[in-house]
């Protein structure tokens, strides 16, 4: 059972390039999210998606756009890279309740670098 | 907006020493959750509070989330290597919200 499962694991772009990240899981989730992690500020969710079809901006959107291709897969695109962009990215996933009580399941993450 | 803070950002300790993290949020929390993420890890969910009150336990570790639901605590027991990492908490304003994390405590244990 992979889980959530991200590619690439690492990737190295110059400023201006564009790249997609990739993110799928086989926990049958309906929610699935995408966070940005950099020294010292936690995890900041970028988009989310509450279910098929859906999308929804979070804390810090400018710079990305998503696409929530089947109920497995979510992607995360940077059209125009900048070395702010530089970070580790996870995506997430988890059952949605009326609650929202469920916890996250977490990928290994992409780490990349804007030069 | 929804803020979630934690203190301290690091905490050096010897092994068999205590440890602790504290969570404060600047509103009322209808849930919380703890995460561990050990170094080039991923965040791995540890537990769930939901009631004003509630203890938690799981063997070394001991949750608590406050009487106002606005703060929580992790503290650790006797640590050991194994528990180094980076723990998060992460706190919903109200049920259907988004999860807000705080900013991580890093733990390292020098044996």
């Amino acid at each position: 059972n992979a889980g959530v499962t991200q590619t690439p694991k690492f990737q190295v772009l110059k400023t201006g390039q564009s790249m997609t990240l990739q993110c799928a899981q086989d926990m049958n989730h309906n929610s699935m999210y995408w966070y940005r992690q950099d020294p010292g500020m936690g995890l900041r969710l970028i988009y989310y998606s509450a279910s098929e079809g859906t999308t929804d901006k979070g804390e810090v959107p400018n710079g990305y756009n998503v696409s929530r291709l089947n109920k497995r897969e979510f992607s995360l695109r940077l059209e125009s890279a900048a070395p702010s962009q530089t970070s580790v990215y996870f995506c997430a996933s988890s059952y949605p309740d009326r609650d929202s009580n469920q916890p996250q399941h977490f990928g290994d993450g992409t780490r990349l670098s804007i030069l | 907006g929804q803020q979630v803070m934690q203190i301290p950002q690091y905490q050096h300790v010897q092994e068999g020493e205590d440890f602790t993290t504290y969570c404060n949020s600047s509103t009322t929390l209808s849930n919380i959750q703890w995460y561990k993420q050990r170094p080039g890890g991923h965040p791995v969910f540890l537990i769930q509070l939901v009631k004003s009150g509630e203890v938690k336990k799981q063997k070394r570790l001991t949750f608590q989330f406050g009487e106002a639901k606005k703060n929580s605590s992790l503290h650790i027991t006797a640590t050991q290597t194994t528990d180094v990492g980076t723990y998060f908490c992460a706190g919903r304003k109200a049920s259907g919200s988004r999860l807000t994390f705080g900013e991580g405590t890093q733990l390292t244990v020098n044996p």
